[in-house]
């Protein structure tokens, strides 16, 4: 059946770089895209991009500058990469695929950004 | 950037009522309309995609409809298990915004 899980870690300094990993299960990536999207604590859904079963990307333009996606298609992995993080990036963290609009959801991973 | 503008922001119902949930886009979508049940603590589910068709697995009670600019989300004979945050998201046109969220609470 289809699964994604995300991993990567809790805590995060102010200013560093957040790197997370999306894991997924029972698709291809070269067959369906991912999606990543962030909700933080008691409030409402931000996409933040898209690596699509082509390998192209497309990004929030509020994050763009500080946001990478990539994959590894043996690994059946998604990479998200921000950078510059400040306190309000603090979240859970979703990866969607996108297949039916996001059909599929991991459990999501909360980041907190504190020193 | 398209925005969706979700209605209302909450709703207290009793069992068995019908609650309809409103989403109004910012521009023709083209029933790129997905609406989504997030229960407390879990992720979001997919409930309705391009704006009526209904996900595998959701309970037939729930419906959608719309286009252009309008949508709407329907639950019929309201149960206990459908108190939840619903949120609209349009995915037309990158970024692929949602609705603020409807909280659905038990009168």
């Amino acid at each position: 059946q289809v699964q994604l899980k995300e991993s990567g870690p809790g805590l995060v300094q102010p200013s560093e770089t957040l790197s997370l990993t999306c894991t997924v299960s029972g698709f291809s990536l070269t067959s369906y895209g991912v999606n990543w999207v962030r909700q933080p604590p008691g409030k409402g859904l931000e996409w933040m991009g898209t690596i699509w079963n082509d390998g192209s990307t497309d990004y929030n333009s509020a994050l763009k500058s500080r946001l990478s996606i990539s994959r590894d298609t043996s690994k059946s992995q998604v990479f998200l990469k921000m950078n510059s993080l400040q306190t309000e990036d603090t979240a859970i963290y979703l990866c969607a695929r996108a297949g039916y609009a996001f059909d599929y959801w991991g459990q999501g991973v909360m980041v907190t950004v504190s020193s | 950037d398209i925005q969706m503008t979700q209605s209302p922001a909450s709703l207290s119902a009793s069992l068995g009522e019908t609650v309809t949930i409103e989403c109004l886009a910012s521009e023709d979508i083209y029933s790129n309309l997905a609406w989504y049940q997030q229960k407390p603590g879990k992720s979001p589910q997919l409930l309705i995609y391009y704006a009526n068709s209904l996900n595998d697995g959701v309970p037939s009670r729930f419906s959608g409809s719309g286009s252009g600019t309008q949508y709407s989300l329907k639950i019929n004979s309201l149960q206990s298990e459908d108190v939840s945050i619903y949120f609209c998201q349009q995915n037309y046109d990158s970024p692929y915004t949602f609705g603020a969220g409807t909280k659905l609470e038990l009168k």
